[in-house]
């Protein structure tokens, strides 16, 4: 089993619309969850920290369930620009300074 | 502020070749990461260093790959001799720990690696 899964898409969502992307990871010990995004040919850039309590950045909403080991994050209002490639990213356990990305969900809106 | 800088941005090599990626992290950052990204795998952890010290190179493939990391402001990524299997985009990344807690990793441009 993969430590990060996300469905790769693609996913064509049109403007406006919400989309959502999930995440799961293997590693219960976790302690510190990511969202990246990547545009094409570029280098991935932090987009969101994910809290165990949840939380939004105006249309960006990320949560995580640790239960059931799963990280999702939610985007209203989409825009042409929110088109990119998002990484779901989880952290190993404290101390541990190594990341593990997922292979990405790649979102293209459609105007 | 500058951020992560790497060079070369573009690489075409022969296989065999030996190929040098160099980075310069951000000032003030005592943690460096090299990263691998192809189409099939994705982005793979290769090494980092804290301090200029390796931490961790489990995800080095071979021993054709090596790194070094002589002072804060400068590290390299080596692969000797080069295979096509090789050619992909390598990251460097680096971050610093405050309060205990982890920060952000900051990616270069990288660099794109193609070997024929």
């Amino acid at each position: 089993r993969k430590e990060v899964e996300q469905d790769p898409g693609p996913f064509n969502v049109p403007e406006g619309a919400t989309v959502a992307f999930n995440c799961t990871y293997s590693n219960s010990a976790s302690q510190s969850f990511f969202w990246y995004r990547q545009d094409c040919r570029k280098e991935p850039k932090l987009l969101m920290s994910v809290y165990s309590s949840g939380n939004e950045d105006g249309r960006f909403t990320a949560q995580l369930n640790r239960a059931s080991q799963y990280i999702s994050l939610l985007i209203r209002d989409s825009k042409l620009s929110d088109s990119a490639t998002y990484l779901c990213v989880v952290n190993h356990p404290f101390g541990n300074e190594k990341l593990t990305f997922g292979t990405g969900t790649r979102l293209t809106i459609i105007p | 502020d500058a951020g992560v800088i790497q060079s070369p941005r573009h690489e075409v090599t022969e296989m065999g070749q030996e190929v040098t990626l160099r980075c310069k992290p951000i000032s003030g950052h005592d943690y460096l990461f090299w990263y691998r990204q192809t189409m099939m795998r994705g982005l793979e952890l290769l090494i980092y260093f804290n301090n200029n010290v390796p931490i961790d190179d489990s995800g080095m493939p071979e021993d054709r790959f090596s790194a070094k990391m002589p002072n804060a402001s400068f590290s390299t990524l080596k692969i000797q001799p080069s295979e096509p299997r090789d050619s992909a985009v390598y990251f460097c990344a680096s971050s610093r720990l405050a309060g205990g807690k982890y920060n952000e990793q900051f990616f270069g441009p990288g660099t794109r690696l193609t070997v024929l």
